[in-house]
C-alpha cells in the first residue's frame, strides 16, 4: 500500500513564524504535490515537484516555498505565516508520465496561524 | 481553460436511498476524470477513474460514474448509500499541458446520510 505521511496533524504557529510542513511518500513516485484545502474551495495546488530538486509554482504560490532534497520527501515553507494562511494542507504523490495517474494523498496538516 | 464544477455542495439522504453527485467540467482537450472521496479526518483516495472506452466506470463501494462528453458531465450515483458514505467527495480533472499535466479539483460535494 502506498503511504504518503505528514509530519504533523495539527499545528498552532504565531503571525511571522517560519513554519515547514514536511511530507514524505514510501513507494518511490516521482511527482509531489502540495494543496490547500479550505471550504467551498476545494483543493488549490501550491506546488509540485516531478523530480528532486526541481518544483513548479502551482496556482497560489504566494508566501509558500517549497524544497525536495530527496526523492521521497517535499517539504513546504512557510516563510513568515500569516492569518490568512490558517487552512488545512495536503500533500499527495503519483508516478511521473500520464496524467492519468491517481494521486496518493496524507492525512493532511491542519495549521492554524494566530 | 480547464474548470470543474460541482453543482451540490451539500446533499442529505437517507440510509438506502439513491444518490447522485453531479460534476461538470470545461476543457478544450481530451481529459481523464477522477472522483476521490474525503472520510472525516483523513486525506483523500480514489474512488473511480475514467480514461477511456466505456462510459460507465465502476469504483470501490458499490460507486460507479458516467461519462458524458456531449454534456461535458462525470456524476457519480450509487443506487443505495450507507451511514459509512458520509463524506466529502471531489470530482477532478486532468489534462496534458506542456512540460507535464495539470488536475483541478472542484470545490466537493458534502454527502450526508441520514438513518
Amino acid at each position: 500500500d502506498v503511504k504518503v505521511t505528514q509530519s504533523s496533524r495539527y499545528l498552532v504557529k504565531r503571525t511571522g513564524e517560519k513554519v515547514f510542513l514536511e511530507c514524505v511518500q514510501d513507494m518511490d513516485h516521482e511527482n509531489m504535490f502540495w494543496y490547500r484545502q479550505d471550504p467551498g474551495l476545494g483543493l488549490r495546488l501550491i506546488y509540485f515537484s516531478y523530480d528532486v530538486k526541481m518544483k513548479e509554482k502551482g496556482d497560489i504560490p504566494e508566501g509558500y516555498s517549497v524544497s525536495r532534497e530527496k526523492k521521497e520527501r517535499f517539504s513546504l515553507i512557510l516563510e513568515s505565516a500569516s492569518t490568512n494562511q490558517t487552512s488545512m494542507y495536503l500533500c499527495a504523490s503519483s508516478f511521473a508520465g500520464s496524467s492519468y495517474n491517481e494521486q496518493f494523498f496524507g492525512p493532511g496538516t491542519r495549521l492554524t496561524v494566530l | 481553460a480547464q474548470s470543474v464544477t460541482q453543482l451540490d455542495s451539500q446533499v442529505p439522504v437517507f440510509e438506502e436511498a439513491p444518490v447522485e453527485l453531479r460534476c461538470n467540467y470545461s476543457s478544450s482537450v481530451s481529459v481523464y476524470l477522477f472522483w476521490y472521496v474525503q472520510y472525516p479526518n483523513q486525506g483523500l483516495q480514489l474512488l473511480l477513474k475514467y480514461l477511456s472506452g466505456s462510459t460507465l466506470v465502476k469504483g470501490i463501494n458499490g460507486f460507479e460514474a458516467e461519462f458524458n462528453k456531449s454534456q461535458t458531465s462525470f456524476h457519480l450515483r450509487k443506487p443505495s448509500v450507507h451511514i459509512s458514505d458520509t463524506a466529502e467527495y471531489f470530482c477532478a480533472v486532468s489534462e496534458g499541458v506542456t512540460g507535464g499535466f495539470k488536475t483541478i479539483f472542484g470545490a466537493g460535494t458534502r454527502l450526508f446520510v441520514k438513518a
